[in-house]
């Protein structure tokens, strides 16, 4: 079993569409980061977490320790929002990122 | 562009042959990572550096790899004796101090295919 795991792996979405995408771990964690990824590999990060909430324009991210679950945002949808997310934990007491598979998200017009 | 950069975008090479890739990551950055990616799985970890310090390399990293990074600035990762096994995507990532609750800033990555 993978120490972050996500789900699901692949959503599609019509235009204005809610998207909700979901990861948990199993590790203790320092951080919770969630990245994009577009076709051609770069990697851009999305949100650095430890605690509740937080939105940055149409995205959200939540987190709960306790439950060791966080969840991805994506309010009114858009096909720019066509991406693969990655979600990957700061493990406690380490200085590198342990990645999920990545959710592949297609938003159609 | 103030950006990571990455060098060559793209690295073609035959079975055998060594390759090296090279990384500048954000100026004022003293982390700089190394991660592969393979295809329709997420980054893995290969190695880290604290300024030249290079403080964790991971169990993937065998020994025809091997990564530098001379002057705290820029990185280089050397694969020897290429495999095709080791055809992925390398990206390289910095951030400032702090452990992993920075937030990570990546390259584009070196595509390579070792045929």
């Amino acid at each position: 079993k993978n120490e972050v795991e996500q789900s699901p792996q692949n959503l599609t979405a019509q235009e204005g569409e809610f998207i909700t995408i979901n990861c948990s771990y199993s590790v203790g964690i320092s951080a919770l980061h969630w990245l994009q990824q577009h076709p051609g590999g770069g990697i851009v990060s999305l949100f650095m977490l430890s605690s509740g909430k937080k939105k940055h324009g149409r995205l959200i991210a939540t987190i709960n320790i306790q439950e060791k679950h966080s969840s991805l945002h994506i309010t009114a949808s858009h096909p720019r929002d066509s991406a693969v997310y990655i979600c990957a934990a700061g493990a406690y007491n380490t200085d590198k990122l342990i990645f999920g598979t990545g959710t592949r998200l297609q938003v159609f017009p | 562009d103030t950006g990571v950069s990455q060098d060559p975008r793209h690295k073609i090479t035959k079975r055998g042959q060594n390759v090296t890739f090279r990384c500048d990551p954000i100026s004022e950055h003293n982390r700089l990572y190394w991660y592969r990616q393979t295809l329709g799985q997420g980054p893995e970890f290969l190695t880290y550096f604290q300024n030249e310090a290079q403080l964790e390399k991971s169990r993937l990293l065998s020994d025809r790899f091997s990564a530098e990074r001379p002057k705290g600035s820029f990185s280089t990762l050397e694969i020897q004796r290429t495999e095709q096994g080791d055809s992925a995507m390398y990206l390289c990532a910095s951030s400032s101090d702090i452990r992993v609750r920075e937030k990570l800033f990546f390259g584009s990555g070196t595509q390579l295919s070792v045929l």
